[in-house]
């Protein structure tokens, strides 16, 4: 019972264009939702979270959008930049439970 | 610390065999988690502890995994009997408040188990 999802694998943007990531999630108790970068051979490091009260959360290049009637949230990353090519996870955690549950994960790589 | 650091790096077993894994979090952090990651898949979740007991253990696959953090800092999951099922990277990660997760946790760099 796969509770967050990320159906693309992979996605392959060019330098400077904007990269969307895309997480849904079928636990309508969930209400905070993370995105985590994942390098190779490191651990996952935080990049942006949003709380189910705010449809939008921004930091810098950096912008997560949340739909709550359809579940879905979205990782904006504009202008892409090489550096942005890892792995990226969405999470999400109910209130009272301290618990994260990941997604499955989508490989941004970014094309020079 | 810097950051959490889990160890060893990397685990070789023989099937059969108990494994120990450590995870120090970062300093002064009150709570401590531990996901499994399966080649392909996110982390998930095994159990955590905020200081030295253990809150949910829910995520924990059957009684041969164990985990303890007996003084509120180091955490050791054990797993006991290990089999071949078993192998994946295991990720250690803290937070320095509890409460619901509205803040970011931190993650180790994991340690890769193989059972042969």
């Amino acid at each position: 019972d796969q509770q967050v999802k990320q159906n693309s694998p992979s996605l392959s943007v060019q330098e400077g264009r904007i990269s969307i990531l895309n997480c849904d999630y079928t636990n309508s108790m969930f209400d905070y939702f993370l995105w985590y970068k994942k390098y190779p051979a490191e651990g996952p490091t935080f990049l942006i979270s949003i709380s189910s009260i705010k449809d939008k959360n921004e930091d810098g290049r950096f912008t997560v959008f949340l739909n709550k009637s359809a579940k879905h949230l979205s990782l904006h990353i504009v202008p892409s930049q090489p550096g942005d090519s890892a792995v990226y996870f969405c999470a999400a955690s109910a209130w009272g439970n301290e618990k994260l549950t990941f997604g499955t994960g989508t490989r941004l790589t970014i094309i020079p | 610390g810097a950051g959490v650091s889990q160890s060893p790096r990397y685990k070789v077993t023989k099937r059969g065999q108990d494994v120990a894994l450590r995870c120090d979090p970062i300093s002064g952090h009150v709570s401590l988690y531990w996901y499994r990651q399966a080649l392909g898949q996110g982390p998930e979740f095994l159990t955590y502890f905020n200081y030295e007991a253990q809150q949910d253990k829910s995520g924990l696959p059957n009684d041969r995994f164990s985990a303890e953090r007996p003084e509120g800092s180091i955490s050791t999951l054990t797993i006991q009997r290990t089999e071949q099922r078993d192998s994946a990277m295991y990720r250690c990660a803290s937070r320095s408040v509890t409460g619901t997760m509205n803040t970011e946790a931190f993650f180790g760099q994991g340690t890769r188990l193989t059972v042969v």
